[in-house]
């Protein structure tokens, strides 16, 4: 069975300091895996997806993940976090038969000045 | 249009009330999924539909819930006789084809209280 898990429930930076958000994978198969960012009382945007191809994917607002297959991982970095980025952060892969998604429990990530 | 419209955004019923809430999903997309969002983190996916038929409906609690996507028409997930513990965020998705090849859209989210 797919599942997800985000290690990390809470991470606190400071503002123009680098964030690493964790999200460990099970799946058979090759995994469609994404990031989601919900800010406060807001729905969910597609920060990024790793469907195939690079393992390094990128977003348009600074964040990167890297897809590892050998750790299983598909962690979510990015190199200087906005007080903007202040939301929960989802990892979710797709169920291969029934294109669902799992979703982990979420990152809260909170950006302090 | 662009965006998943789920509406309303906030529904209040009382206990054994009735609830319907609607999404209408991205022009094209054929997939849709709803996901049922409790204690503000956990997300249990509940049904999902290509075009009008039910693709996977293992995670609807089948005694109250229903849902339908129509032709020409918004989808609907409706519960009967709401209880307390349904409370939660309701979020509807779509997707072009199957969604871990192209990827998925999310709407808004309906939030629903039952008091």
């Amino acid at each position: 069975a797919q599942s997800v898990t985000q290690l990390d429930s809470h991470v606190s930076v400071s503002e123009g300091t680098p964030v690493l958000l964790r999200c460990n994978y099970s799946s058979s198969y090759s995994p469609s895996l994404f990031w989601y960012v919900q800010h406060p009382n807001k729905g969910l945007q597609l920060l990024l997806k790793y469907l195939s191809g690079s393992t390094l994917v990128e977003s348009i607002n600074g964040f990167e993940a890297e897809f590892n297959k050998s750790q299983t991982s598909f962690h979510l970095r990015k190199p200087s976090v906005h007080i903007s980025d202040t939301a929960e952060y989802f990892c979710a892969v797709s169920v291969t038969n029934t294109d669902k998604l799992i979703f982990g429990t979420g990152t809260r990530l909170q950006v302090f000045p | 249009g662009e965006e998943v419209a789920q509406t309303p955004k906030h529904l209040v019923r009382g206990e054994g009330q009735k609830a319907k809430l609607y999404c209408a999903p991205i022009k094209g997309h054929s997939y849709v999924f709803w996901y049922q969002q409790v204690l503000k983190n956990e997300f249990k996916f509940l049904i999902s539909f290509q075009n009008e038929n039910v693709f996977d409906e293992t995670g609807m609690p089948k005694e109250r819930f229903s849902a339908k996507c129509l032709p020409n028409s918004p989808c609907s997930l409706e519960i009967q006789a709401t209880k307390l513990e349904d409370s939660a965020v309701y979020f509807c998705a779509s997707s072009q084809r199957e969604g871990r090849d192209y990827g998925y859209t999310f709407g808004s989210g309906t939030r629903l209280t039952v008091v």
